[in-house]
């Protein structure tokens, strides 16, 4: 399976941009670039998905390299309840099944 | 709520003891995901159905555990003469996907805490 690396915290302050960087330089061609978070004593909650194109959502942006090793999800503005553990995980476009989460990166938002 | 649902939300149990834990999917998901997670560190893939065929298990799935989804509904994930490795989290996830391609959103359960004494 393809892997990611994480760093394993980050901080950020009360309404300010948060960017969280992940480095997947085996990436094959039918990954995508997935991105879930973890609030406290709750299950994953899918955020966002990319292939090669930057993309918008209501929650957040995803930011893709062009040699697709590395991509970077962005807070606009960080709030309270952003803070969580962020999984970037990749997944094979031809498989429906497995997915392979790293430790992530534990963002602590400061007031 | 419509959302998935697991039950229980916390088992102790003694090692030794057979425990048995419940998903219930978002009605419509024909794909039901079973993880395991430990403290501090992310969720491994245990196994995964499409309707009620098991496609794909983990190499972490020993023979002490076993999964099933017999009417593509609601799942179970057994675990036999359980020990202390196997206190973990537990999420179930499920969605919809009407090929054999990926579908991207995965929604996830709140999970079974197990604790093995």
């Amino acid at each position: 399976d393809a892997k990611t690396t994480q760093p394993n915290s980050m901080e950020s302050n009360e309404e300010e941009p948060v960017h969280l960087p992940c480095n997947h330089s085996t990436i094959s061609g039918t990954d995508y670039i997935h991105w879930y978070r973890q609030l406290p004593s709750q299950g994953p909650e899918y955020v966002i998905h990319g292939l090669t194109s930057n993309v918008n959502n209501r929650m957040a942006s995803l930011a893709i390299a062009e040699d697709r090793k590395s991509s970077t999800l962005i807070l606009h503005r960080a709030t309270l309840r952003d803070a969580a553990v962020y999984y970037c995980i990749l997944r094979d476009g031809n498989n429906a099944g497995k997915s392979t989460f790293g430790d992530g990166t534990t963002l602590t938002v400061k007031p | 709520d419509t959302g998935v649902s697991q039950d229980p939300r916390h088992k102790i149990t003694k090692r030794g003891q057979n425990v048995t834990f419940r998903c219930d999917p978002i009605s419509e998901h024909n794909r039901l995901y079973w993880y395991r997670q430990t403290l501090g560190q992310g969720p491994e893939f245990l196994t995964y159905f499409q309707n009620e065929a098991q496609l794909e298990k983990s190499r972490l799935l020993s023979d002490r555990f076993s999964a099933e989804r017999p009417k593509g509904s609601f799942s179970t994930l057994e675990i036999q003469r359980t020990e202390q490795g196997d206190s973990a989290m537990y999420l179930c996830a499920s969605s919809l996907g009407r090929t054999s391609r990926l579908v991207h959103e995965q929604f996830f359960g709140p999970g079974t805490r197990l604790t093995v004494l």
